[in-house]
């Protein structure tokens, strides 16, 4: 079975550092990885997918198969980055369902 | 973007009663449509996979006769929490897609059972 894991469970940086939010995965296959964002009191919502290969509010994310890694990262944080972020996992012949990662928290203080 | 609301957010009810959640897709028509659960500060888990038309798929360890799933048509499922109890109490949260690859969440609907 497929797993997602996000070691760190609370990211506290300064704004204008960078930031990187770490996310692993287990799956034998070829999955397909996203980062989902969840602001406070808000709905959670599509950061990025990795075949999109896009850049959404400054944030990238490249799938590394040997490593099985999928890192969210962020040259400059900004404070409206404070937010929930979740790493998950879809495998293409389950359909879409999502196998979701622990979440990470960001905090970005001024 | 893909709009999907569920109803209510909030609700309160005594244990042994059954509590019913609606999820919509307010502007696109919802191939499939999922159920997650959410703990305090904890991830989500998914419950069921649910398709318009049949039997919605259950996660290993979901009482299938607890949460009662309906996907009578393509823009609403509804997930029944029958003989609720406290521990039920959580944070549910449906998402649906129109088979794109891409999910749309809804807002949770928090489920306190006293």
């Amino acid at each position: 079975a497929q797993r997602v894991t996000q070691p760190e469970k609370l990211l506290s940086v300064f704004k204008g550092a960078p930031v990187e939010l770490k996310c692993n995965y287990s799956y034998s296959g070829s999955p397909e990885l996203f980062w989902y964002v969840q602001y406070s009191r808000q709905r959670l919502q599509l950061l990025l997918r990795h075949i999109s290969r896009e850049s959404i509010k400054g944030f990238t994310a490249d799938l590394n198969k040997g490593e099985t890694s999928f890192h969210l990262k962020k040259p400059f944080a900004q404070e409206e980055d404070s937010a929930m972020y979740y790493c998950a996992l879809s495998v293409s012949a389950a359909g879409n369902k999502l196998t979701f990662g622990g979440g990470t928290r960001v905090l970005v203080k001024p | 973007g893909a709009v999907v609301s569920q109803h209510p957010s909030r609700v309160i009810c005594k244990s042994g009663t059954s509590v019913k959640i609606e999820c919509r897709s307010l502007d696109f028509q919802a191939t499939t449509m999922f159920w997650y659960r959410q703990f305090p500060k904890q991830s989500l888990m998914l419950m069921a996979t649910s398709n318009e038309g049949s039997k919605a798929t259950y996660e290993q360890g979901v009482e299938k006769d607890k949460f009662l799933i309906n996907h009578a048509s393509l823009t609403l499922s509804t997930l029944t929490v029958t003989s609720a109890h406290p521990e039920d109490s959580s944070f549910y949260i449906c998402s649906a897609t129109q088979g794109t690859g891409e999910l749309f969440f809804g807002e949770g609907s928090r489920l306190t059972v006293l």
